[in-house]
Formats: C-alpha cells, sequence, structure tokens
C-alpha cells in the first residue's frame, strides 16, 4: 500500500517560516491535500489539491508538490498555528485514501 | 452551509459490533462520498472507508471484514458499522465529505470517541 512520510515534529520561531513535508513515490502525480488539527478538535482542510486554499484559509498557508515531496509552507508563523498537520492523497492502486503519519508544529 | 453530526454509543464491548450514524444537515446527501475516519489517542488519523450516495462502497483493507458503511438518503444519513471490536478499536470516529475520491475531506463532523472495553 501507499505510504506518506512526514516528520514527526517540526519547530519554528514566531514570524519565521515553517516547512512540513510530505514523501511518497511519485506523490507529483497525485492531488495532496493538508488537514491541521488543534488539541480536542475535528481536523481542518487548510490546502487542497496541492496548493489551493478553502476560503477563510490565510494567504500565508501554501503548498507544493513535485516529484516525491510535497510540502506546506506556512509563513509568518503566529503562536496560533501550533498544531498536527496531516497530509492526504488517493491512492488508486488500493482504492484507498491514505494519511500521513502527522507532524507536530512547535511555535518556539 | 452543510454540517455532519456523528452520533452513536460512546462505549461498547468487546466482540461486539459498533454503531454510528452521521447525520448530514444543510444540504443533500447526494452526488457526493461520505467517509469515516477514525483516530486512536495520541495517534494519526485511519482512513476506515466511504460510500457514494447510491450505495457504492470502499473500505480500508485493513478493517474491509468488519466493516460496513451503508446510506439513508430519506434521513440525510450515512453509518458505519464495525464488527468483533477489540480495544485496538478505541478511538476517535469523525465522519466528512468528498466531492469525488480524489477530492479532500472539505467538511468534517466533530467526532465522536469511543471505548471499547467491558
Amino acid at each position: 500500500s501507499y505510504v506518506l512520510t512526514q516528520p514527526p515534529s517540526v519547530s519554528v520561531a514566531p514570524g519565521q517560516t515553517a516547512r512540513i513535508t510530505c514523501g511518497g513515490n511519485n506523490i507529483g502525480s497525485k492531488s495532496v491535500h493538508w488537514y491541521q488539527q488543534k488539541p480536542g478538535q475535528a481536523p481542518v482542510l487548510v490546502v487542497y489539491d496541492d496548493s489551493d486554499r478553502p476560503s477563510g484559509i490565510p494567504e500565508r498557508f501554501s503548498g507544493s508538490n513535485s516529484g516525491n515531496t510535497a510540502t506546506l509552507t506556512i509563513s509568518r508563523v503566529e503562536a496560533g498555528d501550533e498544531a498536527d498537520y496531516y497530509c492526504q492523497v488517493w491512492d488508486s492502486s488500493s482504492d484507498s485514501a491514505v494519511f500521513g503519519g502527522g507532524t507536530q508544529l512547535t511555535v518556539l | 452551509q452543510v454540517q455532519l453530526q456523528e452520533s452513536g454509543p460512546g462505549l461498547v464491548k468487546p466482540s461486539e459490533t459498533l454503531s454510528l450514524t452521521c447525520t448530514v444537515s444543510g444540504g443533500s446527501i447526494s452526488t457526493y462520498y461520505w467517509t469515516w475516519i477514525r483516530q486512536p489517542p495520541g495517534k494519526g488519523l485511519e482512513w476506515i472507508g466511504h460510500i457514494y450516495y447510491i450505495g457504492t462502497t470502499s473500505y480500508n483493507s485493513s478493517l474491509k471484514s468488519r466493516v460496513t458503511i451503508s446510506v439513508d438518503t430519506s434521513k440525510n444519513q450515512f453509518s458505519l458499522r464495525l464488527s468483533s471490536v477489540t480495544a485496538a478499536d478505541t478511538a476517535e470516529y469523525y465522519c466528512a465529505r468528498q466531492a469525488t475520491i480524489f477530492d479532500a475531506f472539505d467538511i468534517w463532523g466533530q467526532g465522536t470517541m469511543v471505548t471499547v472495553s467491558s
């Protein structure tokens, strides 16, 4: 089955840029979606189709996808961005949705 | 706007069947894929499976033998049944919506915690 690999944790100072990667075999050929999950809350979609943002999501959130790595970039990080972030794709070979293991973003 | 709400028992005994329902409000259940996702305490998200509004299903291969997802369009609801549960099935269970299988889960329910214990 298809595997998505994320770093367990990323730390960044306020105002800096956080980059969270999601690795997968030829992931550049798939549409990647990113979710933010704060403690005790349901996940929220922050980037879809590699780089699009749902309405209401700040422009500070952006995404890219090429080769074997997709990246969620959060610019000008704020304390309120501290959360777990998950990438997700649809794997046609197994006919299933796949999530990465999640990355805990810590704002120092 | 469309909202999803999970409902069902919060405690299930080992070897019994877990049953949850997701009610769709503010919109029609038609033309979308409706999904169940779970998250064990302190762990990541796991896709359980989905149903298209006409009844076509797809399940996680690791759970396929125990999972059934069904839809009731007249009630704007879809349901999850997971049989022969063990402590490993203890998790927060979420329902969510997708426009197509390649699209993101754009709307999520708030989640419901299910504990498997005697």
